[in-house]
């Protein structure tokens, strides 16, 4: 079993829809968490922390439940642009200088007009 | 501010021969980390250096890796020799204030 796992997708939705993923980590000594959006043959580049608490950024909200080790990540209202590739990841470092940071697979999202 | 580089971009080479990836991360990035992607495959930690040290290098696959950063600043990653299943794309990361990592833009290996 992976440490970090995600639904592969393709997720396929029309534009203006609203779409979930979700994220399940199996390591309870994982701290932080993060989700990566990755175009084609381009580099992660980070779309927002994930705190208890959730947080919301314009029209993403991510939400992490400990209890169950799960995150999600909620797109409201989907553009063309947010077209990519969704990546999951843990952080078992805290606030020492050592981490071992561990990628989930990616979610495919495509937004047809 | 300028962001994480690495060089080069693109890289083929022959099964046996060697070559060295290097990765400059944003000044002041003590931690920088060495990722590769394997296509198909999602992407792996490979090591962790914290300044010049090594703060974990679990992820590297076997001793024809071999990774350094001289002085704190830039990294080089260095395979030697060069074996089929090394082709992917390999990616540095420094890590920011809260744990964020900012990627470079990958050096894609080819191995033939």
């Amino acid at each position: 079993r992976k440490e970090v796992e995600q639904d592969p997708g393709p997720f396929n939705v029309p534009e203006g829809a609203t779409v979930a993923f979700n994220c399940t980590y199996s390591n309870s000594a994982s701290q932080s968490f993060f989700w990566y959006r990755q175009d084609c043959r381009k580099e992660p580049k980070l779309l927002m922390s994930v705190y208890s608490s959730g947080n919301e950024d314009g029209r993403f909200t991510a939400q992490l439940n400990r209890a169950s080790q799960y995150i999600s990540l909620l797109i409201r209202d989907s553009k063309l642009s947010d077209s990519a590739t969704y990546l999951c990841v843990a952080d078992r470092g805290s606030n020492s200088s050592a981490s071992k940071i561990i990628f989930g697979s990616g979610t495919r999202l495509s937004i047809r007009p | 501010e300028a962001g994480v580089t690495q060089f080069p971009s693109h890289s083929v080479i022959e099964k046996g021969q060697t070559v060295t990836l290097r990765c400059d991360p944003i000044s002041g990035h003590d931690n920088l980390y060495w990722y590769r992607r394997v296509m198909g495959k999602e992407i792996k930690f490979l090591l962790h250096f914290v300044k010049e040290s090594k703060q974990d290098e679990s992820g590297m696959p076997n001793n024809r890796f071999l990774a350094e950063r001289t002085g704190g600043t830039y990294s080089t990653l260095k395979v030697q020799p060069a074996e089929l299943e090394d082709s992917g794309v390999y990616f540095c990361a420094g890590r920011g204030l809260f744990y964020e990592q900012y990627f470079g833009p990958g050096t894609r290996l080819t191995v033939t």
